[in-house]
């Protein structure tokens, strides 16, 4: 079945400093891969998302590549603030299906 | 604005006692879903619904039970509480690529 492999953390930065996630992910075919944001006390927001390869998805400075050859879609930010400290949930939603698959979740914690 | 709104927000229900977790959206999307989420687990499917009237099973059914008769509300049903149902609920709507809007969560505690 479809799974999406994520390190749960807590991932521990200090602000300004470069960030990835890493994200992996086992489907058939090629399905459509999310990043998710959960902020403290709140539900999940969709973050970005790529539907094909090669695809770069981004929002508010975070960006991530769908990546066929490695089955991989890093999460990646080039200089976090206090305010991204949140739990980070990479899924998968594969081709003409709704149901999404979601990894465990990685806690990032940004220290002024 | 157009969104998912779940209540309660919190509850407390002791072992055997029956509650219902509402999901209302505005969205006029036909699919909708429940997921539980616990620590260092993800989020697990508990059901899910393509439109009014259908609705199926996800991984993590067994305690549950859903109904859809509008569009617009999809409510859980949990009949005997458990402490092994102590979670965070979400309910989503949406999916494919376009992916999901969910809602704030009902956080429920059994005792």
């Amino acid at each position: 079945g479809d799974s999406v492999t994520q390190m749960e953390g807590p991932v521990t930065l200090s602000e300004e400093a470069f960030l990835t996630i890493n994200c992996t992910y086992t489907a058939t075919g090629y399905p459509s891969l999310f990043w998710y944001v959960q902020y403290p006390g709140e539900g999940l927001q969709l973050l970005l998302k790529a539907t094909k390869a090669d695809d770069k998805g981004s929002n508010k400075g975070f960006e991530a590549t769908y990546r066929k050859e490695t089955t991989s879609f890093h999460l990646e930010k080039g200089s976090v603030q206090v305010s991204d400290s949140a739990v980070y949930f990479c899924a998968l939603s594969p081709l003409g299906y709704q149901k999404v698959t979601f990894g465990i979740g990685t806690k990032l914690q940004v220290i002024p | 604005n157009a969104g998912v709104t779940q209540t309660p927000k919190f509850r407390i229900l002791k072992i055997g006692q029956s509650m219902t977790l509402q999901c209302a959206q505005d969205m006029n999307h036909n699919y909708m879903y429940w997921y539980r989420q616990d620590p260092g687990m993800g989020l697990k499917l508990i059901y899910y619904s393509v439109g009014a009237g259908i609705t199926d099973k996800g991984e993590v059914p067994n305690g549950y039970n859903v109904s859809r008769s509008t569009t617009e509300d999809f409510p859980l049903r949990l009949e005997l509480a458990a402490p092994s149902q102590t979670s965070v609920y979400f309910c989503g709507v949406g999916g494919g690529d376009y992916g999901y809007t969910f809602g704030s969560g009902t956080r429920l505690t059994v005792v």
